[in-house]
């Protein structure tokens, strides 16, 4: 089956600090998606690519669509101390898995005052 | 519009016991499944459903048993509990399978004793 490398795994950064995450594959997706999770609570989706190539920004938040279809990177600028929480990509390809969509393991995002 | 709602949002069973957790939209989509999210595993999904009076087993089923009756529910069932099954089982919606944007409820989190 299809399979996300979400790296890194744990991120510890100062306050104000930028941050950069990524996923990778060897399969080719439609659609990536960059969701984050709060400690409790379910994943939110932060934002939805559809295009290869695609750069969309949410506020501090700024994800890319890589070229190959096959990567996604999420970029943090600023950080602050709400940002704190798991991160996760997810990868859709309709018809492909069991129902299309695939999840990296995630990244811890730590910030230290 | 309340999204994606769980219940209960915590359970703590004896092995052998069985519950149902409950997962509701009621945003009228046609997709639902059910996931576990255990550390360091990210989230797998279990079973998932493209409508009503349709379902399928996703990467991790045994154990689990769901059932579609109408658009807006979707429960779990554990018919006998065991200590593996203790996780965090988070529910989400999208309108379709080929829909780009997935949405979680807030989780339920299992222990089983």
């Amino acid at each position: 089956g299809q399979q996300l490398n979400q790296s890194p795994q744990s991120m510890f950064i100062q306050e104000g600090e930028d941050v950069s995450m990524n996923c990778t594959s060897s399969s080719i997706f439609n659609t990536w998606l960059w969701y984050k999770q709060d400690p409790g609570e379910g994943p939110v989706l932060l934002i939805a690519l559809y295009k290869a190539g695609e750069l969309t920004s949410n506020g501090r938040l700024t994800a890319q669509f890589g070229i190959t279809r096959k990567d996604s990177f999420l970029n943090i600028s600023a950080s602050i101390p709400s940002d704190v929480g798991i991160y996760f990509c997810a990868g859709l390809y309709s018809g492909g898995g069991a129902d299309g969509l695939t999840f990296g393991k995630g990244t811890h995002l730590i910030i230290q005052p | 519009n309340a999204g994606v709602t769980q219940t209960p949002k915590f359970q703590v069973l004896k092995t052998g016991q069985s519950m149902t957790l409950q997962c509701a939209q009621d945003m009228n989509h046609e997709y639902m499944s059910w996931y576990r999210q255990d550390p360091g595993m990210g989230l797998r999904l279990i079973h998932y459903s493209v409508g009503a009076g349709i379902t399928d087993q996703g990467e991790v089923p045994n154990g689990y048993n769901v059932s579609r009756s109408t658009t807006e529910d979707f429960p779990l069932r554990l018919l006998s509990a065991a200590p593996s099954q203790t996780s965090v089982y988070f529910c989400a919606s999208r309108s379709g399978l080929a829909s780009n944007e997935q949405f979680f409820g807030p989780g339920t989190r299992l222990t089983v004793l």
